[in-house]
């Protein structure tokens, strides 16, 4: 049971670029969620899913795509890098009722130069 | 790596001292509070929730106190131990619907030293 694993670990782009962050959970559950932490602020929500299908937007959605077609993934995508998305990303996952995020992937570190 | 501000607030211990960390919340129409840690490089982990119905919530070596008159949060740690040291955040939800989001703290950093 490997929980919530994010990839890569770190990653620098180019502003312009491009990428997706991947965030894979085998746990099943239905709720998952992109956060971004930067320093002096606490985790900001980007994008969210309730289950297959559905994604919604969070409190700082814009620069950032999700999609969740299985229940197991729920990439992140970057679709024209800027430096104000430098930040530490984590992905989150819990069973729908429960009350917390309680299973968090190791992050991405991301440097957009 | 760091995975959170320099400028956090920090607060000293020495091991197998207690520590208290305190955490003011926004909303008083939140339901649930919760405790993370995070140690550096690393996402952050579930400590322990409380809902807003009780006053104090009991875990192994942690204990969280609600003080919803002030809109105030603490979380002990007993005995602290040098794994301990890490960067603790509390964050706030206002129920348990299934989009019902977590509104999250900047987080206090605990050192323990020998």
């Amino acid at each position: 049971n490997a929980g919530v694993t994010q990839t890569p670990k770190f990653q620098v782009l180019k502003t312009g670029q491009s990428m997706t962050l991947q965030c894979a959970q085998d746990m099943n559950h239905e709720y998952m969620s992109w956060y971004r932490q930067d320093p002096g602020m606490g985790l900001r929500l980007i994008h969210y899913s309730v289950g297959a299908g559905i994604t919604d937007q969070g409190e700082v959605p814009n620069g950032y795509n999700v999609s969740r077609s299985t229940t197991e993934d729920f990439p992140l995508r970057l679709l024209s890098a800027a430096p104000s998305q430098t930040s530490v990303y984590f992905c989150a996952s819990r069973l729908r009722g429960a009350i917390t995020e309680a299973f968090f992937g190791q992050g991405t570190r991301l440097t957009v130069v | 790596g760091e995975s959170v501000g320099l400028h956090l607030p920090t607060l000293s211990v020495q091991e197998g001292d207690n520590s208290i960390i305190n955490c003011a919340y926004s909303n008083s129409a939140s339901d649930y509070f919760i405790w993370y840690k995070q140690e550096s490089g690393k996402g952050p982990q579930f400590i322990i929730d409380i809902r807003s119905n009780m006053d104090k919530r009991q875990g192994q070596r942690v204990t969280v106190l609600l003080n919803k008159t002030v809109k105030h949060l603490s979380l002990q740690i007993a005995a602290t131990q040098p794994g301990d040291s890490a960067v603790y955040f509390c964050a706030e939800r206002p129920n348990t619907g299934t989009a019902s989001k977590l509104t999250f703290g900047t987080g206090t950093r605990l050192q323990v030293t020998l």
